[in-house]
């Protein structure tokens, strides 16, 4: 049973162009969503995040979107750089207000390719 | 230390074998945990620790996998009697506690092992 999923498996872009990675959750008890960056050999690093009240938060070239009717979030990259091309996961938390907030459900994750 | 550190960074064994992996978080946080990921996968929770008690074990697929924690710091996973369907990369992450708004999850490189 997937609660978050990833259904790109790979995405390549060229620089200075838009990357847009998206993600569907399913279990409505999530409250609070993350975007981790991978690199190989690394562990997951933490990207950018965002709370169920809100829609929208920004991080520089990081925005994510979050459409709770549709239980979809979207990471939005922009202008995207070589140097993002990594794996990227989205992840989510079921009741974050309370001691769960480190009980992270990951998505499979989306390879993305920016060339030069 | 500057990041979460894990050991041994690779480990082959055979069927039937006990194991133990070691991690070792940034200095002072608070929430340890414990994650598995498959290859191809996101990473799925095992447990967390909050100082040296065990918060959740939900995610421990099985008796033969328990972790511990014992002085609040340093923390072992051990898989008794170990299977091939055990074989994946095991990561351990920490935070600077587990219940606030900014926790934010530090992963190590992960320990992969491989079951033969």
């Amino acid at each position: 049973d997937q609660q978050v999923k990833q259904n790109s498996p790979s995405l390549s872009v060229q620089e200075g162009r838009i990357s847009i990675l998206n993600c569907d959750y399913t279990n409505s008890m999530f409250d609070y969503f993350l975007w981790y960056k991978k690199y190989p050999a690394e562990g997951p690093t933490f990207l950018i995040s965002i709370s169920s009240i809100k829609d929208k938060n920004e991080d520089g070239r990081f925005t994510v979107f979050l459409n709770k009717s549709a239980k979809h979030l979207s990471l939005h990259i922009v202008p995207s750089q070589p140097g993002d091309s990594a794996v990227y996961f989205c992840a989510a938390i079921a009741n974050a207000g309370g001691t769960s907030y480190g009980k992270l459900t990951f998505g499979q994750g989306t390879i993305l390719t920016v060339h030069p | 230390g500057a990041g979460v550190s894990q050991s041994p960074r690779y480990k082959v064994t055979k069927r039937g074998q006990d194991v133990a992996l070691r991690c070792d978080p940034i200095s002072g946080h608070v929430s340890l945990y414990w994650y598995r990921q498959a290859l191809g996968q996101g990473p799925e929770f095992l447990t967390y620790f909050n100082y040296e008690a065990q918060q959740d074990k939900s995610g421990l697929p099985n008796d033969r996998f328990s972790a511990e924690r014992p002085e609040g710091s340093i923390s072992t996973l051990t898989i008794q009697r170990t299977e091939q369907r055990d074989s994946a990369m095991y990561r351990c992450a920490s935070s600077l506690d587990g219940w606030s708004g900014a926790n934010v999850l530090t992963f190590g490189a992960g320990s992969r092992l491989t079951v033969l």
